[in-house]
């Protein structure tokens, strides 16, 4: 059971243009949600964090968006820059982590 | 402060072998999760140790277990390979002190190939 969704296997994106990678969830328990950010032969980083108490939460060119009564979560990148090519993970936390299945991201020069 | 580390990076098995695979966290964090991840799957949550005592379990055979030492190292051992088995393997250390602040720091994974 997929409680968390990434329904976008990849998106690609000019330089300098907006990125939005979005993820689903099931739970309403959850209370914690992030995004790892993942380069091959690398283990995922942390990105950025959101409090499920918040709607949104900024770090540089980085925003998270969460839309409980929807149940989305959005990640946000502007400008969008070559280096953020890379796999994006959604998590979200009750007690445990939860991953949805990432979303390959190409930024092309 | 050195990351977290998994051995090996790679590895080899063939079907109805066991294999261990290690994990030492970030120096001060009590707690090492494992995640198996597939193409397609995501990465699905194994066990979570802390303090030597194992916390919270994902949905997996008992083929798969794991311990966790007194210096915080983890091992995950599988038995009985099978060929679904192979996957990458995700070593994540946190503080362990629980709740929304308790940040996972991942280790590069140990890739198993089971033939």
């Amino acid at each position: 059971d997929q409680q968390v969704k990434q329904n976008s296997p990849s998106l690609s994106v000019q330089e300098g243009r907006i990125s939005i990678l979005n993820c689903d969830y099931t739970n309403s328990m959850f209370d914690y949600f992030l995004w790892y950010k993942k380069y091959p032969a690398e283990g995922p980083t942390f990105l950025i964090s959101i409090s499920s108490i918040k709607d949104k939460n900024e770090d540089g060119r980085f925003t998270v968006f969460l839309n409980k009564s929807a149940k989305h979560l959005s990640l946000h990148i502007v400008p969008s820059q070559p280096g953020d090519s890379a796999v994006y993970f959604c998590a979200a936390s009750v007690n445990k982590f939860y991953f949805g299945s990432g979303t390959k991201l190409n930024v092309k020069p | 402060k050195a990351g977290v580390t998994q051995t090996p990076r790679y590895l080899i098995k063939t079907r109805g072998q066991q294999v261990t695979l290690s994990c030492s966290p970030i120096s001060g964090h009590r707690s090492v999760s494992w995640y198996q991840q597939t193409p397609g799957q995501g990465l699905q949550f194994l066990f979570e140790y802390f303090s030597e005592t194992q916390r919270n379990k994902g949905n997996f055979p008992g083929r798969f277990s794991g311990r966790q030492f007194s210096n915080s190292r983890s091992e995950m051992n599988v038995s009985t390979l099978e060929l679904g088995d192979s996957a990458l393997y995700l070593c994540a250390s946190s503080l362990g002190a629980g709740g929304p602040a308790d940040t996972q720091y991942f280790g590069p994974g140990t890739r198993l190939t089971v033939l």
